[in-house]
């Protein structure tokens, strides 16, 4: 069955980096669009970029760019999401989520739902 | 502040049914697929509905959703204990190069 287990728990301090970890199973890890979405406490999802692990090409959300990168190591179906330059509202629970989409005849992905791991929680205090 | 609109909160008794609302515009709502998520408490989120109104396997009929325009509801009949959740509608969005958005979430309390 397909599975998402994702990195432990990290605290971090005010200007440091994280970087999360997304470790898949059940399916074949280039075949899907891996997206990073961040809950902080109390509050809603926010959506943050994805990352095609075939080519290893992303898009990030406008919010973030500049600040987080996104990266896979194929050869053991594992997707990473760094964060830099953290600050205290960077405080969160970070999921990385499986695009059910797929590719259409012309090689276009047509982007789905999503399928979640477990989240990463991600504290920043200094 | 989100881009799509949910109501902040709803609520029902056991056995009502209870909807909610989930505003866009043309550019995610009004050209493409809706989603819904449930996120119980502690948990990561879950696909309820995708593709506007189909369940995935698992999802019980008390579950349906629609859409309209640049609007799109989730219904919930027979409301149950367990059901209380926090709602979440999602979307593609054209005008931004295909990123995926989300509403603020609507927390449901079965009284």
């Amino acid at each position: 069955q397909v599975q998402l287990v994702q990195s432990g728990a990290e605290v971090k301090k005010p200007g440091a980096s994280v970087k999360v970890s997304c470790k898949a199973s059940g399916y074949t890890f280039t075949g899907y669009y891996m997206h990073w979405v961040r809950q902080a406490p109390g509050q809603g999802l926010e959506w943050m970029g994805w990352i095609n692990p075939n080519s290893g090409g992303t898009n990030y959300a406008q919010k973030f760019q500049g600040r987080v990168t996104m990266t896979r190591d194929t050869s053991i179906s594992t997707a990473y999401m760094e964060l830099s330059r953290l600050r205290s509202d960077d405080t969160a629970v970070y999921y990385c989520a499986r695009d059910d989409g797929h590719y259409d005849s012309s090689g276009y992905y047509a982007h789905s739902s999503f399928f979640w791991g477990q989240g990463t929680l991600v504290t920043v205090s200094s | 502040q989100s881009v799509l609109t949910q109501p902040p909160s709803a609520s029902g008794t056991p056995g009502q049914r209870v909807t909610i609302s989930c505003s866009g515009s043309s550019s995610n709502i009004g050209s493409n697929y809706v989603y819904w998520y449930q996120q119980l408490p502690g948990t990561a989120p879950k696909l309820l509905i995708y593709r506007n109104n189909q369940r995935p396997s698992g999802v019980p009929d008390r579950f349906s959703g629609s859409k309209s325009g640049t609007s799109a509801s989730l219904a919930i009949s027979g409301l149950r204990s367990e059901d209380e959740a926090d709602y979440y509608c999602a979307a593609w969005d054209d005008s931004l190069s295909g990123h995926a958005v989300f509403g603020g979430g609507t927390q449901l309390t079965v009284l």
